[in-house]
């Protein structure tokens, strides 16, 4: 089946420092990703949609100069927080869209769990 | 925009015991997806729904799509330990983004 694979699963970094987030699709081309963030016990928020080739497009409060996306191939989208601090840390998802019916087209990566000290 | 509400938010059950939760839109929908999370991972999909009234089982997990179309609930039979996680339910693709209900955290007792 579709394999999204995210990279790395942990990152802790300093204040004011960039942390960059790998998703790749491993046997799909997708044309669009998406990345959520995830606070404890709390649902996926959709921050932005990469699109290949293209601008991302953000969600309404998501500052694009902090979470920088780039979806420069048709296998890889990179989410880079910029100057992180202490309130980006959160568990960040990918997801990516092989088509075909709605349901199953949807793929998640394992999550990258970033801690700013 | 469109709003899901998911419940309970958390159950605290036996093993063995069924467990059952639902979801709620405030608008129709024409695709319900029921997703399992468990701790540290991404979601994984259970089940999906694309017709009102649809009845779908995956082992001992079966979902329906809500005849309004605006509801849809999950049902885990004679559940066990790993069955522990957060579920959640999923609006359908507007555009191309899925909308995640708040989730329920099941914790099953041994």
């Amino acid at each position: 089946g579709a394999v999204v694979s995210q990279h790395p699963s942990r990152v802790i970094c300093k204040s004011g420092t960039s942390v960059k987030i790998e998703c790749r699709s491993l046997d799909f081309q997708a044309t669009t990703m998406f990345w959520y963030r995830q606070f404890p016990k709390q649902s996926l928020m959709l921050m932005a949609t990469s699109n290949e080739g293209s601008k991302a497009t953000y969600e309404q409060g998501v500052e694009k100069d902090k979470f920088l996306i780039n979806h420069a191939s048709l296998t890889l989208s990179t989410l880079t927080v910029t100057s992180a601090h202490p309130e980006d840390s959160s568990f960040y998802i990918c997801s990516a869209r092989l088509g075909g019916r709605d349901g199953y087209g949807y793929t998640f990566g394992s999550g990258t769990r970033l801690t700013v000290v | 925009g469109q709003q899901l509400n998911q419940s309970p938010q958390s159950m605290f059950i036996q093993e063995g015991e069924d467990v059952s939760m639902n979801c709620t839109s405030s608008s129709i929908f024409n695709t319900w997806l029921w997703y399992k999370q468990d701790p540290g991972e991404g979601p994984v999909l259970l089940i999906a729904l694309y017709k009102a009234g649809e009845l779908t089982s995956n082992g001992r997990l079966t979902a329906q799509f809500g005849i309004t179309r605006k509801d849809s609930f999950l049902n885990i039979s004679a559940s066990i330990p790993s069955d522990v996680g957060i579920y959640f339910c999923a609006g359908p693709p507007y555009g191309n983004k899925l909308v995640f209900g708040a989730g329920t955290i099941l914790r099953v007792k041994s």
